[in-house]
């Protein structure tokens, strides 16, 4: 999980709150990616980024969830008025290009667990 | 949509016993197919992949083939370690968008004991 780093590693908010996850993908990665693990899943996709453009976000809820990566400084990911569901791990991946086709592996950084009281 | 499907876990076994883990896939098109490890408290790391049908991945003495004919892409080991427990995601990069998103399966969780 070298280069990609996620913090706060741990987060725990109360219904109703926001939620602010940081991403900053490895040295001269500009593609972003982010899943979220619920308790005995799989990753489900979220959203792709490029700096300051979001390619994709099928995989996102409409409404509390947004993602953004600047010109400048780590992707984040926001949650806003969190409910109990959304309770999970958040992990965010970077690569170099993408391309399409899985010519381009995805480097993980270590998730961020999310807890909803 | 295109899919992936594993065999369940948890899965426990001795050490220096083989490993299998199931996994199938359903895509319209011809996918690159992937095995990622996750170890307790971290992020997934890629193990293996294969881009073609009949090719073999390996790493750290894990090993898979992608099988057209049978839309599979099985983990296998000969012989397992302690230091291999962790979970173990197969998953495929679509091939129907123009970048390179991954569709993950559910992760089998292995545990292996002295």
């Amino acid at each position: 999980n070298a280069g990609v780093m996620q913090n706060p590693r741990h987060l725990v908010r109360r219904r109703g709150q926001e939620a602010r996850l940081r991403c900053s993908p490895m040295k001269g990665h500009s593609h972003v990616y982010w899943y979220r693990q619920l308790p005995e899943e799989g990753l489900k996709f979220m959203v792709y980024l490029q700096k300051e453009n979001i390619i994709d976000e099928s995989g996102m809820p409409k409404e509390r969830f947004s993602a953004e990566f600047p010109k400048e400084g780590p992707s984040i990911l926001r949650i806003q008025q969190v409910v109990r569901g959304d309770s999970a791990a958040y992990f965010c991946a970077s690569s170099p290009t993408s391309t399409g086709g899985g010519n381009q592996p995805q480097h993980f950084g270590d998730g961020t667990r999310l807890s909803i009281l | 949509g295109d899919s992936v499907t594993q065999m369940e876990g948890p899965v426990t076994l001795s050490e220096e016993a083989f490993l299998t883990i199931n996994c199938t896939y359903t895509a319209t098109g011809y996918p690159s197919l992937f095995w990622y490890v996750q170890y307790p408290g971290e992020g997934l790391q890629l193990l293996l992949k294969a881009t073609k049908a009949d090719d073999k991945g390996s790493n750290k003495g894990f090993e898979a083939t992608y099988r057209k004919e049978t839309t599979s892409f099985h983990l296998e080991k000969g012989s397992v370690q302690v230091s291999d427990s962790a979970v173990y995601f197969c998953a495929l990069s679509d091939p129907e968008t123009s970048y390179d998103k991954v569709i993950f399966g559910p992760g089998t969780s292995l545990s292996v004991i002295p």
